[in-house]
Formats: C-alpha cells, structure tokens, sequence
C-alpha cells in the first residue's frame, strides 16, 4: 500500500463546478503539500500545511490530521484549473526528513 | 529570476551512453534535488544536496550520480543509460529541509533511453 493515496485518479468536471480531490496517507506527518503540475510539465507548489484550512484565491486545502487526510477544493473551476494535483507528505524516516508523492490526480475542466 | 532551470529539456540516447542533466537557480538556495517521475508513480528523489559541496543519496539512487561543486548548480550524471532510466526528471530547490520548506522545481527533462 503507498504511503500517499489520492482520489480520484481521472476527474473531469463541466466549468463552475465544486472540485475535491482527496488525499489520505498511512504515516506520521509533519506537514502536507498540495503541488499542481501543468500540461507542460511544470510544478509549482500551491500548499504547504500542518492543520486546519489554507485559503488562495478560489482553491482551498484542509487537512485533518486524526484521520490522516487533506481535501483541495476549487471553487468556481475554470478550464486554466485543468492539471495533475499532486499531494506530498513530510515525515521522519530514521531520523531524516523525507518527502512522499502521491501519483496525482488529472482534472480536466470542460469549458 | 529564472527560477529553476534545467537543460536539456529532452534528450534521447542508447543503452550504455552516458549523460549530464545541468539544474541551476538563480535564488540562492542551500538545497536542491533530484526527482524522477514515472507514469503511475509519484515523485521519487534520487539525490540531494544540503549546500555548495555536499550530496547524498535519496530513494532511488541507483545507475546516477551527482555533484554540486557551485552552490547555483546541481548535476545529475547517468554514466551508463539503461532503458530503466527512461522518465522524467525534475531538479527542484528550497531554502532548507525544515518542516514548512517549499521547494520549487525545474521544467523538467524527459530522457529516453533505447
């Protein structure tokens, strides 16, 4: 079982619509990124997060470490939102500090 | 600022061919990483390096090698390509490995190996 489980794998969605994509993971953390991949390749970092509730502009994350799960919502989806959305876990392995993707959840917006 | 930047941005070669991955940013960071990115895969780093001089090895470290003699450049070496090596790799730098860091990654290589 992979340490970091996203859900779903594929989501396609029509323009305005609510967006979740979940991630759960199976270890002790640190701190959760959420990191969104563009068509191109690129990677940029959208999160970083402990606990709680982080808002940017019409994307949010929550986390809620009891359960060892983070949700990223986008509000309002808009076709430029189409990418993979990765989620990364920071934990302690032996003492050294690693870091843990998931494989990635594909949205495509439908105009 | 550049940011991170990586060349080549593709690359073909032969089995047994070697090659350099150059990674560079222009941000002043201490550490910088190696990753490579697998179809159904998530991320997985290869090396790393905590500052100007020093590497170490990450999850997969197999078939590479590294070195970091300039704080602003970190290079990935494969000496002798094999078709497993075949992927996408991503070079990607942060101002430290503490709980919050974030690290912000290059466009990305996609190397193929026959």
């Amino acid at each position: 079982k992979n340490e970091v489980e996203q859900s779903p794998q594929n989501l396609t969605a029509q323009e305005g619509e609510f967006i979740t994509i979940n991630c759960s993971y199976s270890v002790g953390i640190s701190a959760l990124h959420w990191l969104q991949q563009h068509p191109g390749g690129g990677i940029v970092s959208l999160f970083m997060l402990s606990s709680g509730k982080k808002k940017h502009g019409r994307l949010i994350a929550t986390i809620n470490i009891q359960e060892k799960h983070s949700s990223l919502h986008i509000t309002a989806s808009h076709p430029r939102d189409s990418a993979v959305y990765i989620c990364a876990v920071r934990s302690l392995d032996f003492g050294n500090e690693k870091l843990t993707f998931g494989t990635g959840t594909r949205l495509t917006i439908i105009p | 600022n550049a940011g991170v930047t990586q060349t080549p941005k593709f690359r073909v070669l032969k089995t047994g061919q070697s090659m350099t991955l150059l990674c560079a940013q222009d941000m002043n960071h201490e550490y910088m990483y190696w990753y490579r990115q697998d179809p159904g895969m998530g991320l997985r780093l290869i090396h790393y390096s905590v500052g100007e001089g020093t590497t170490a090895k990450g999850e997969v470290p197999d078939g590479y090698n590294v070195s970091r003699l300039k704080k602003q450049n970190f290079l990935l070496g494969l000496e002798s390509a094999a078709p497993s090596q075949t992927s996408v790799y991503f070079c990607a730098s942060s101002t430290s490995r503490g709980y919050y860091n974030e690290q912000f990654f290059g466009p990305g290589t996609r190397l193929t190996v026959l």
